[in-house]
């Protein structure tokens, strides 16, 4: 059972355009959610994050929002660089089966097309 | 500047080769030692968390006399693959952490291949 599910496996956007990754989860326990970038043959850096008691966080080019109802979040980037392209992985933290976890959605990735 | 080191970064070995995988923190010191494997076109998956002086805790389907985990210090954990087969040809990343909350940090992840 995917309990964080990212239901675009890629997705290709023009230079300078917005970027919308999206994220739905299952679990109504997780309460703190993050973003992931990660380039081939490294590991994940982390973005940008968001807690449960709020609906946005906005860093730089970079803003998460959060429907906590419909149990999903997104990640808009704007403008858009070629730099941005990266697979994206949206994360979920909270008590699952009793600890704390961190749960990955299967990523998205992302082109950014000069 | 990074914060995790892991190697080797890629392996090719032969089936029955025993691997193992280094990780080392090197701007704090890691109280707890994630490791996760990602399989081709599927998510992170946490196999064990260890915590440093005491026994790794697996999940569920993973096992733990092949999968060897070691944290004997708050800098360093390692992860062998014993006799490893080709099914267990995949990427595997280390993630220490101070605490179990908030962002973690992730090594760059060994590639492994067992022909």
């Amino acid at each position: 059972d995917q309990q964080v599910k990212q239901n675009s496996p890629s997705l290709s956007v023009q230079e300078g355009r917005i970027s919308i990754l999206n994220c739905d989860y299952t679990n109504s326990m997780f309460d703190y959610f993050l973003w992931y970038k990660k380039y081939p043959a490294e590991g994940p850096t982390f973005l940008i994050s968001i807690s449960s008691i709020k609906d946005k966080n906005e860093d730089g080019r970079f803003t998460v929002f959060l429907n906590k109802s419909a149990k999903h979040l997104s990640l808009h980037i704007v403008p858009s660089q070629p730099g941005d392209s990266a697979v994206y992985f949206c994360a979920a933290s909270g008590v699952v089966g009793g600890s704390e976890k961190l749960v990955f959605g299967k990523g998205t990735k992302l082109t950014v097309n000069p | 500047g990074a914060v995790v080191s892991q190697h080797p970064s890629w392996v090719i070995c032969k089936s029955g080769t025993s691997v193992k995988i280094e990780c080392r923190s090197l701007d704090f010191q890691a109280t707890t030692m994630f490791w996760y494997r990602q399989f081709p076109k599927q998510s992170l998956m946490l196999m064990a968390t260890s915590n440093e002086g005491s026994k790794a805790t697996y999940e569920q389907g993973v096992e733990k006399d092949k999968f060897l985990i070691n944290h004997a210090s708050l800098t360093l954990s390692t992860l062998t693959v014993t006799s490893a087969h080709p099914e267990d040809s995949s990427f595997y990343i280390c993630s220490p952490a101070f605490d179990t909350l908030g962002p973690q940090h992730f090594g760059d992840g060994t590639r492994l291949s067992i022909l």
